[in-house]
């Protein structure tokens, strides 16, 4: 495609509830992040992944966050168990290789834990 | 603690005119720094990318430059058109293991409103 797709656009969930999260990067590109941006916050960092190699999940607040890149190509973000605070905007960004080059971001998905 | 804070806050300035966005960091060890423009609902767009050795790059009305001694960066924006409106991001890659990981630190960003 012409740019990082992510879905879906808005979520609205009921606290306690699982969530899947979509992103689809730039055909090519081998780097994928995810990344969140809470109301009035700046982006926080949360998954890597960078070919086959093993993520970088240090920036993923908890246990009940995780993320999968199957094929090297789509990625899933699961939060389980949502939680209020688990409300944000989630993006996703792709680069051609690695963290060094341009990252193109996604539309992001909304999410709202009610 | 690796931090990159961004000033002012927000920005108001009237269509046409310029203005300056400052980024300081305290990131080591230091890989590059990064503007990008985020508009409101958007995910963002790179402006720039600078490494070490580069002390400006342009992107159009967009002029970056970089003092890595004291660790600062500014955005200028010329002749402000309505579109510029956004919230404007300073990120700052830190590079570890020869490069082989890099981790990135976000500004919170300046939120600019350009007026008619």
């Amino acid at each position: 495609g012409a740019g990082v797709s992510q879905s879906p656009s808005n979520k609205v969930t009921e606290k306690g509830k699982d969530v899947e999260l979509r992103c689809d990067p730039i055909s090519g590109h081998t780097a994928l992040y995810w990344y969140r941006q809470s109301l009035g916050q700046g982006l926080e960092f949360l998954i890597y992944f960078q070919g086959n190699s093993a993520p970088d999940k240090s920036g993923l607040p908890s246990d009940r966050f995780s993320a999968e890149r199957t094929g090297g190509s789509v990625s899933t973000l699961t939060i389980q168990r949502t939680q209020q605070e688990d409300s944000a905007v989630y993006l996703c960004a792709s680069s051609l290789v690695a963290v060094q080059e341009t990252q193109y971001f996604g539309p992001g998905t909304r999410l709202l834990v009610l | 603690k690796n931090q990159v804070e961004q000033s002012p806050q927000s920005l108001i300035i009237l269509e046409g005119k310029n203005c300056t966005l400052q980024c300081n960091y305290t990131v080591s060890p230091f890989s590059n720094l990064r503007w990008y423009k985020q508009d409101t609902g958007r995910g963002p767009v790179s402006l720039t990318i600078m490494t070490f050795s580069e002390n400006t790059k342009s992107n159009g009305r967009y002029t970056a430059t970089l003092d890595a001694d004291t660790k600062q960066s500014s955005l200028h924006i010329t002749a402000s058109q309505l579109s510029d409106s956004a919230s404007y991001i300073c990120v700052v890659s830190a590079s570890f293991r020869g490069g082989a990981t890099n981790k990135l630190i976000f500004g919170t960003g300046t939120l600019l409103a350009v007026q008619p």
